[in-house]
């Protein structure tokens, strides 16, 4: 099975920008979750996705939201970018058969995001 | 808000020394998982552990849920250079009808052969 892939790999944008990221997880699963990672904060939960639906959220501004179609896939926008916005966002797949259940998330290799 | 604390930050060990991670919660976990990440790469989901006092063991990697489960521990036993890189924590908190996976900053750990 191919692995979670996400695109692009690597992003420059300028502050007041916006971006979308793309997700598209392994062949099967429903659940999609997003995450950012920076060096002083780590790994912090964004937001999963279920069927078409936000199952869950975490801390994040409303410049944060995403989707997920039809097919799984997941899209992440940010808009009005800023400085501390620059990060690996990583998104990370799952059956999705319970919500919570902690069925093992398999992660793709991430989007790294540089806002200057 | 809440946190998962992970410690030590960093680790430098000899090869075939042991090492420990752990990590600890102000609240009451549904159940924690453990990930590697090796530099450059991305999270590898390593084990679940769902059980009060659950113990769960891979090859040289043991694994411990806490009986109130609100910490957890990994010990290597030998290390070995293939086992370089940050080890996290993520624990799983239900409330206010959601739930999230908060993780812990991570051990990241070198050996030196």
């Amino acid at each position: 099975k191919a692995g979670v892939t996400q695109t692009p790999r690597y992003l420059i944008k300028t502050r007041g920008q916006q971006v979308t990221l793309s997700c598209s997880p392994i062949s099967g699963h429903r659940s999609v979750s997003w995450y950012q990672q920076t060096p002083g904060q780590g790994l912090q939960f964004l937001f999963e996705y279920f069927s078409e639906t936000q199952r869950n959220k975490g801390n994040f501004p409303g410049r944060f939201s995403g989707r997920q179609f039809s097919n799984s896939r997941s899209e992440m926008n940010v808009s009005t970018l800023e400085l501390g916005d620059s990060a690996l966002y990583l998104c990370a797949s799952s059956l999705g058969v319970t919500s919570g259940s902690g069925e093992t998330q398999y992660f793709g290799p991430g989007t790294r995001l540089l806002v200057l | 808000g809440q946190q998962v604390m992970q410690i030590p930050q960093y680790q430098h060990v000899q090869e075939g020394e042991d090492f420990t991670t752990y990590c600890n919660s102000s609240t009451t976990l549904s159940n924690i998982q453990w990930y590697k990440q090796r530099p450059g790469g991305h999270p590898v989901f390593l084990i679940q552990l769902v059980k009060s006092g659950e113990v769960k063991k891979q090859k040289r990697l043991t694994f411990q849920f806490g009986e109130a489960k609100k910490n957890s521990s990994l010990h290597i036993t030998a290390t070995q250079t293939t086992d370089v890189g940050t080890y996290f924590c993520a624990g799983r908190i239900r409330g206010g009808g959601s739930e999230k996976l908060v993780f812990g900053k991570g051990t990241k750990l070198t050996v030196n052969p």
